[in-house]
């Protein structure tokens, strides 16, 4: 089976960066995922790493390590629409996704 | 390009009665998932349809929980005799192919709103 955690909550002001880590313990990887979740609507695709090292898209980067199942998101600039839960979710074969419990981070100004 | 579909966005069933939830995936997308979302938790994932194919049911109950991709018209996630427990949010995600390790991109719908009185 696949687990993961990532932390409960996060709070940061308007600027800011915010990191979000990811561990994961699973039989069969393909890749981490991020997705951005807000007020309980569709997620959101984010970014997906299948390799070692850091993925920048805009002000949002991911960055994997296979050899220590870890992950995460950053969060740069931030801004108040980037107040929402953010999931990571591995990849254990072509099609399953299985996702962490969420942060929720809350920008305030 | 429309995006993934589903309806109804709210759903009300007392005890025993069964829940229809309606998915239509993006337009040029033939692989269809579904996941359940309890409050407060992340996205698990239940079922993996092709086109008139289930290709994997293994995050789905065994019992009372039954989903179809048809050629022509939606899928369709059923649930008979809903209990309270059943009551949670309902995702759909659609893909034009699965995609391999090297990209996965799963695109959701708005999710259906099961509330079991």
């Amino acid at each position: 089976g696949q687990s993961l955690e990532q932390p409960s909550e996060v709070t940061a002001v308007e600027g800011a960066i915010v990191q979000i880590n990811c561990t994961y313990q699973t039989s069969g990887f393909y890749g981490l995922s991020w997705y951005q979740q807000h007020d309980g609507g569709a997620p959101t695709f984010l970014s997906y790493n299948a390799l070692d090292g850091l993925e920048e898209t805009g002000r949002f980067s991911s960055f994997l390590s296979r050899s220590d199942s870890y992950g995460y998101l950053l969060l740069q600039e931030l801004q108040m629409k980037d107040s929402a839960s953010y999931f990571c979710a591995v990849s254990s074969n072509d099609y399953k996704l299985s996702f962490g419990a969420g942060t929720t981070v809350t920008v305030r100004a | 390009n429309a995006g993934v579909m589903q309806n109804p966005r709210h759903l009300v069933r007392r005890r025993g009665q069964e829940a229809r939830l309606r998915c239509s995936p993006m337009k040029g997308h033939s692989h269809v998932y579904w996941y359940r979302q309890l409050p407060e938790e992340g996205l698990k994932f239940m079922v993996y349809l092709q086109k008139e194919n289930i290709i994997d049911e293994s995050g789905m109950p065994k019992e009372r929980f039954s989903a179809e991709f048809p050629k022509e018209g939606p899928s369709i996630l059923r649930i008979q005799q809903v209990v309270r427990g059943d009551s949670a949010a309902y995702f759909c995600a659609s893909s034009p192919s699965p995609s391999g390790p090297s990209y996965n991109e799963q695109f959701f719908g708005p999710g259906t709103r099961l509330t079991v009185l």
